[in-house]
């Protein structure tokens, strides 16, 4: 299994540029989630999935879309990119059969809006 | 609503000192806890768990101890090395949601 991947590793945008990030899991996993992470600010949930055509909005969800088209996929957009967008960005995944939740992630995608 | 309060770091310590990374927990019904790790420049990754009151969690020499009665899963390692250098996040979930919640996480640095 690959688990959790992650596209683009790194990216840099100007401002008010869109782009998209992109998250797959193969583990069948109904629960996935996106996150930020700043320095000093731990972790951030921005949206998050619990199955196909399913989202809603985390903790920082302004700036950003998602949809659930597929099981296997939760992209993540950048609809006008704004510096305060800096950042890195985790995907996370968890099985939801059992009560445990333990979360999966990717390996993170870099991005500086300039 | 649940949340999750560990020591503000960074914790700095010697290659072979004990370690020891408080947690504590407000949480409904009864979670899962867990410890994850994140190495420099990679996402996070469980380290240990642990599913029910006195439960204990353990791996790669690191244990934490699921204590109901103080609320706590405090991480544990007694003798460190230079490659556990990294950031440690106790976390919680269940207890009727699919939403982990963590805690902002422990810089660990550890010198030869």
């Amino acid at each position: 299994n690959a688990g959790v991947t992650q596209t683009p590793k790194f990216q840099v945008l100007k401002t008010g540029q869109s782009m998209t990030l992109q998250c797959a899991q193969d583990m069948n996993h109904e629960y996935m989630s996106w996150y930020r992470q700043d320095p000093g600010m731990g972790l951030r949930l921005i949206h998050y999935s619990v199955g196909a055509g399913i989202t809603d909005q985390g903790e920082v969800p302004n700036g950003y879309n998602v949809s659930r088209s597929t099981t296997e996929d939760f992209p993540l957009r950048l609809l006008s990119a704004a510096p305060s967008q800096t950042s890195v960005y985790f995907c996370a995944s968890s099985d939801t059969i059992n009560t445990i939740y333990e979360q999966y992630f990717g390996p993170g995608t870099r991005l500086t809006v300039t | 609503g649940d949340s999750v309060t560990q020591m503000e770091g960074p914790v700095t310590l010697s290659e072979e000192a004990f370690l020891t990374i408080n947690c504590t927990y407000t949480a409904t019904g009864y979670p899962s806890l867990f410890w994850y790790v994140q190495y420099p420049g990679e996402g996070l990754q469980l380290l240990l768990k642990a599913t029910k009151a006195d439960d204990k969690g353990s791996n790669k020499g690191f244990e934490a101890t699921y204590r109901k009665e103080t609320t706590s899963f405090h991480l544990e390692k007694g003798s460190v090395q230079v490659s556990d250098s990294a950031v440690y996040f106790c976390a919680l979930s269940g207890g009727g949601s699919y939403i982990p919640t963590f805690g902002r996480g422990t810089s660990l640095i550890v010198h030869p």
